[in-house]
């Protein structure tokens, strides 16, 4: 079975510290994502990686960064966070073969305050 | 703009009866169409697929329809059962060579005993 993981379920921090969101997956999948989850809105994609050190602003990049330097792992960087960034952040991966699937994280409730 | 839409925000069925969630999509290039189940603090699910050159796809009791020319799929779960109360999103992808899923916005799901 496939396994993502991330660092936290729950993290809160305050308006302009730095925040790291981790996610690893255990399958070699070449394909990353991170998502944020807000209610109405559903699941929207900030940024995604085909490979390692390869990233893609999704549709909502402001504000976040990433870095993929182990194919393995994907991580979301918050440079100054912002209340308007509370929210469940979700990381999937997904393989390069036919399957079209993402399989996700547990997710990470972040409140800002 | 939302290329993929889920009108109805919740949905409650009687255990037992048939329960169909509906998605409506603008993209007609869309090449696939995923169905998730997401449960509260956990991360969404893989439930079923459907390719676009095909109009049904069925797995046990979960049958997904694709009707093309209204742009529009449900999910059909035969019968319901309390386990299946949850938040459904329907998903879109394979209309540009990236890997992005579109999400809708969701559907909560109540059986009710």
């Amino acid at each position: 079975d496939v396994k993502v993981t991330q660092s936290s379920r729950y993290l809160v921090k305050r308006t302009g510290e730095k925040v790291f969101l981790e996610c690893v997956q255990d399958m070699d999948h070449e394909n990353m994502f991170w998502y944020r989850q807000d209610p109405g809105l559903g699941l929207r994609l900030i940024y995604f990686s085909y490979d390692v050190k390869m990233k893609e602003k999704g549709d909502i990049p402001e504000g976040y960064s990433v870095s993929r330097e182990k194919k393995e792992r994907f991580s979301l960087i918050l440079e100054s966070a912002s209340t308007n960034q509370t929210s469940m952040y979700l990381c999937a991966s997904r393989d390069r073969g036919l399957r079209n699937e993402q399989f996700f994280g547990p997710g990470t409730r972040l409140t800002v305050l | 703009d939302q290329q993929v839409k889920q009108n109805s925000p919740s949905l409650s069925v009687q255990e037992g009866r048939i329960s169909i969630l509906n998605c409506d999509y603008t993209n007609s290039m869309f090449d696939y169409f995923l169905w998730y189940k997401k449960y509260p603090a956990e991360g969404p699910t893989f439930l079923i697929s459907i390719s676009s050159i095909k109009d049904k796809n069925e797995d046990g009791r979960f049958t997904v329809f694709l009707n093309k020319s209204a742009k529009h799929l449900s999910l059909h779960i035969v019968p319901s059962q309390p386990g299946d109360s949850a938040v459904y999103f329907c998903a879109a992808g394979g209309d540009d060579s990236s890997y992005k899923l579109i999400f809708g916005s969701g559907t909560r799901l109540l059986v009710r005993p």
